[in-house]
């Protein structure tokens, strides 16, 4: 079976704080994704990467950054986190099977 | 652009009744189209896909869905729920050739006993 491990599945920063969510793939899929999910917002696509060191932004790039030095690891990183990026936050990876993807168990982050 | 509609925000079903949670997409060709299933404080697991064939497509846990490319939809059934099957439950779509997956909003089910 695929594993997507996501480092923490809680967090908690604080304001301004430079904060690292990894995730692990351990397919050899060449796509991963992270997302953010709200409640009645879905989950929103905030990166994409289809290679190493390659990435495009997604629907909610804003203040955050991503970096994949080694394929089977995708770094979500906020710069400078703020209050308002308090939530729970998806990694996702696939193979390109036009979008089947599959994803890890989350980490829930709170910004105070 | 592709976009999906769950219309549905809470639904509330009895234990053994049916099910269907609806979905509605717009792609203008025909779309990979799938069912996601996260329970409370968990990732999303996989119930069933489309790509191409038969429009009546099984999944996992006794779920089934049916797209209907005249309605534009793809709606999750199950004859007879167990007090497991609550979750939330997200429909999205996606494209040969493109990886990204848009997602609805999400349908939350709850399970009277």
């Amino acid at each position: 079976d695929v594993k997507v491990t996501q480092s923490s599945r809680y967090l908690v920063k604080r304001t301004g704080e430079k904060v690292f969510l990894e995730c692990v793939q351990d397919m050899d899929h060449e796509n991963m994704f992270w997302y953010r999910q709200d409640p009645g917002l879905g989950l929103r696509l905030i990166y994409f990467s289809y290679d190493v060191k390659m990435k495009e932004k997604g629907d909610i790039p804003e203040g955050y950054s991503v970096s994949r030095e080694k394929k089977e690891r995708f770094s979500l990183i906020l710069e400078s986190a703020s209050t308002n990026q308090t939530s729970m936050y998806l990694c996702a990876s696939s193979s390109g099977q036009g979008g089947w993807a599959f994803f890890g168990q989350g980490t829930r982050l709170t910004v105070v | 652009a592709q976009s999906v509609t769950q219309p549905d925000i809470h639904i509330t079903v009895s234990e053994g009744a049916s099910l269907e949670l609806r979905c509605n997409y717009s792609y203008g060709a025909t779309p990979y189209l799938f069912w996601y299933v996260q329970s409370p404080g968990q990732g999303l697991q996989l119930l069933l896909k489309y790509f191409s064939g038969d429009t009546l497509v099984q999944g996992i846990k006794g779920f089934e869905a049916e797209f209907k490319r005249s309605q534009s939809s793809f709606n999750l059934r199950k004859p007879s729920v167990h007090w497991s099957d609550a979750a939330e439950y997200f429909c999205a779509v996606g494209a040969p050739g493109n990886e990204k997956l848009t997602f609805g909003t999400g349908t939350r089910l709850s399970i009277i006993p």
